[in-house]
């Protein structure tokens, strides 16, 4: 089965903790993204990355940092200098990131509560 | 201007009736168009790409653009209680050297039977 998996469901975070989102795609994809959605908001580009090694800060980069050594792989680690981080995490991955096509499918969510 | 403006709704509908969704984009939004339902509490899932003018068809969607007046719609017929969700129609941004899509908060749409 192809497709993006994204661990955990669900995920809670003392104040000051840093906390890592996995995610992981065996579409062959090159490209990936992380994604912030906030209740009745769109989303949100935090980071992406169009080849192994290599990623760009996206709209909303502070307070997080992420990391490409694979091509299946991109975590997201969610550090305590982000303030509010309480939302609704999105992974996403693309056959390519330039050119006219750049459909983009997601995984399941990673939903992160602060306490 | 934002760059993706998307009525949030809710867009209320009869089933079997016709719900009609719009976007419109900014001058930074080109080449790409895309729709998104996305069931609450759920990860948005792709329903259609439309890269070119005119209509294009799948199933019970159509999805119609106009890049000159920078608008894209959807076209959802004999809705289905099913189609309650939130459609996003995100576009397609070059900047920096890569291409990036911008999303709107979406449309809620809710199919009463």
């Amino acid at each position: 089965d192809g497709g993006i998996t994204q661990s955990p469901k669900y995920l809670f975070r003392k104040e000051g903790q840093n906390v890592t989102l996995s995610c992981e795609q065996n579409l062959n994809h090159d490209a990936m993204y992380w994604y912030r959605q906030d209740p009745g908001q769109g989303l949100r580009l935090i980071y992406y990355s169009q080849i192994v090694n290599d990623f760009q800060k996206g709209d909303i980069a502070e307070g997080y940092s992420v990391s490409r050594e694979k091509k299946e792989s991109f975590p997201l680690t969610v550090t305590s200098a982000q303030k509010n981080p309480t939302a609704f995490y999105l992974c996403a991955s693309s056959q390519k990131g330039q050119g006219a096509s750049n459909e983009q499918f997601f995984g399941p969510g990673t939903r992160l509560t602060v306490l | 201007q934002k760059e993706v403006e998307q009525n949030s709704g809710p867009l209320s509908v009869p089933e079997g009736a016709i719900a009609s969704l719009n976007c419109t984009y900014s001058d930074r939004v080109s080449q790409s168009f895309f729709w998104y339902r996305q069931y609450s509490g759920k990860s948005p899932e792709l329903i259609m790409s439309i890269y070119s003018n005119g209509d294009k068809e799948d199933g019970r969607f159509t999805a119609q653009l106009n890049k000159a007046s920078q608008y894209v719609s959807l076209l959802i017929r004999d809705s289905q209680p099913s189609d309650s969700a939130t459609y996003l129609c995100p576009g397609n941004v070059f900047s920096g050297g890569y291409n990036k899509l911008i999303f709107g908060a979406g449309t809620r749409l809710a199919v009463h039977p």
